[in-house]
């Protein structure tokens, strides 16, 4: 069965809104969770690193204002995109893994549609 | 740094046949290499991986091959059915990076009844 759980699976909203995506690893804890971004018929593409109680690492041309990583328990981390913009619509995927050297095992990814 | 480049990015096989998908990397260091299967609208999982310290691995129709020297690994998949059609990404990583995973473009598998 699933490992991680993402939520929500879809959403739909109006352009300023913020929108928060939740990652949880369901039967393990997850010191580090990764956050991916994945555009129509294209690869994953990492936009940072949430590490459990400190700041998130951001890959290079990522806002870190623009979206707010918390990772706040060994088994909850949540990405927020604040004052969403169409250009923001994307697939979101979350991965956590029980160790270092351990499988990346990946959420069922956000749809989110910015109207 | 490290980059993976993967082919075919698109593998017509018909019901029944073998499927092999080919992926390079440039890292030498590079010591973990996983395959993730995507349907669509669903997040990557996870078929199987390969560590450096291994030249193949095997799950019942699924394995795959490493060649350190030639820096290449590859997905076979063997007696295919209708249910293996989807995108399939390959990817590696180094203990050097934190195991960050740097991906393939991905193939899209389609098999043909």
């Amino acid at each position: 069965g699933a490992v991680v759980s993402q939520h929500p699976s879809w959403v739909i909203c109006k352009s300023g809104t913020s929108v928060k995506i939740e990652c949880r690893s369901l039967d393990f804890q997850a010191t580090t969770m990764f956050w991916y971004r994945q555009f129509p018929k294209q690869s994953l593409m990492l936009m940072a690193t949430s590490n459990e109680g400190s700041k998130a690492t951001y890959e290079q041309g990522v806002e870190k204002d623009k979206f707010l990583i918390n990772h706040a328990s060994l088994t909850l981390s949540t990405l927020t995109v604040t004052s969403a913009h169409p250009e923001d619509s994307s697939f979101y995927i979350c991965s956590a893994h029980r160790g270092k050297d351990q499988p990346q095992h990946f959420g069922d990814g956000t749809r989110l549609s910015i109207l | 740094g490290e980059n993976v480049e993967q082919h075919p990015s698109t593998l017509s096989v018909q019901e029944g046949d073998s499927a092999v998908i080919k992926c390079t990397y440039s890292d030498s260091a590079s010591n973990y290499f996983p395959w993730y299967k995507q349907e669509l609208g669903k997040g990557p999982q996870l078929i199987i991986d390969i560590r450096s310290n291994v030249g193949e691995k095997k799950d019942q129709r699924i394995a795959v091959t490493l060649n350190k020297t030639a820096k290449h690994f590859s997905l076979h998949i063997t007696e295919t059915q209708p249910e293996d059609s989807a995108v399939y990404f390959c990817a590696a990583s180094t203990r050097q990076s934190n195991y960050q995973l740097i991906w393939g473009a991905g193939t899209k598998l389609i098999i043909k009844p």
